[in-house]
């Protein structure tokens, strides 16, 4: 059983289109994030959710939205994509927000293409 | 602000060789620091942490010892293998707890038979 799933693996769209990401999770885990790579690797966070309440929004276009149904469920949503938005995106999950553990379980990611 | 720096890659290397990839960070107090890899194809996985300074963390033959004096957490392995040429990255967690891990740019290496 795939602890962090994500789907899809592979997304190619045209500018300004609408378009998804999804993300489980099945470790029981508080706290999921949504974090970008871009081509030279670089790792950024966008989001963090702890029991379905945001709790990191970092400097991130509006046309990002998140949405958490529910702890182990966190999707994003991507409006009005640009070619700046191709890259990797990728889902994780932590035990409990605040517990300073450290240790992030990550899904496999989603690349995203904008043509 | 807090901050990881690691050394510039790619880093290609013969299998046996010995490997350190360098790290240093800024933050204030006592953060929590980590290695993660990342193998082609896949999502990041936490390799090794440290959380308190003059630690040392190891796994699959790899260290790094937590140095507050220089303000770094050097990873280091005395002989490489093919399977673990990978993207490697070194985090830090802030003191207090945050999960907001802080990631350096990645150093991809690359280990030939």
């Amino acid at each position: 059983d795939t602890a962090v799933s994500q789907t899809p693996k592979y997304l190619v769209t045209q500018m300004g289109n609408d378009k998804s990401i999804k993300c489980e999770q099945n470790l029981g885990h508080d706290t999921m994030y949504w974090y970008k790579q871009d081509s030279k690797k670089f790792l950024k966070i966008m989001f963090s959710y702890n029991n379905k309440e945001l709790i990191i929004n970092e400097t991130v276009p509006n046309r990002f939205s998140p949405k958490s149904p529910d702890k182990a469920h966190l999707n994003l949503h991507i409006n009005s994509l640009e070619l700046g938005d191709s890259a990797v995106y990728f889902c994780a999950s932590s035990q409990a927000s605040g517990a300073g553990t450290g240790e992030l379980f990550f899904g496999e990611g989603s690349r995203l293409t904008v043509l | 602000g807090n901050s990881v720096t690691q050394m510039e890659g790619p880093v290609t290397l013969s299998e046996e060789a010995f490997l350190t990839i360098n790290c240093t960070y800024t933050a204030t107090g006592y953060p929590s620091l980590f290695w993660y890899v990342q193998y082609p194809g896949e999502g990041l996985q936490l390799l090794l942490k440290a959380t308190k300074a003059d630690d040392k963390g190891s796994n699959k033959g790899f260290e790094a010892t937590y140095r507050k004096e220089t303000t770094s957490f050097h990873l280091e392995k005395g002989s490489v293998q093919v399977s673990d040429s990978a993207v490697y990255f070194c985090a830090l967690s802030p003191q207090g707890g945050s999960e907001k891990l802080v990631f350096g740019k990645g150093t991809k290496l690359t280990v030939n038979p």
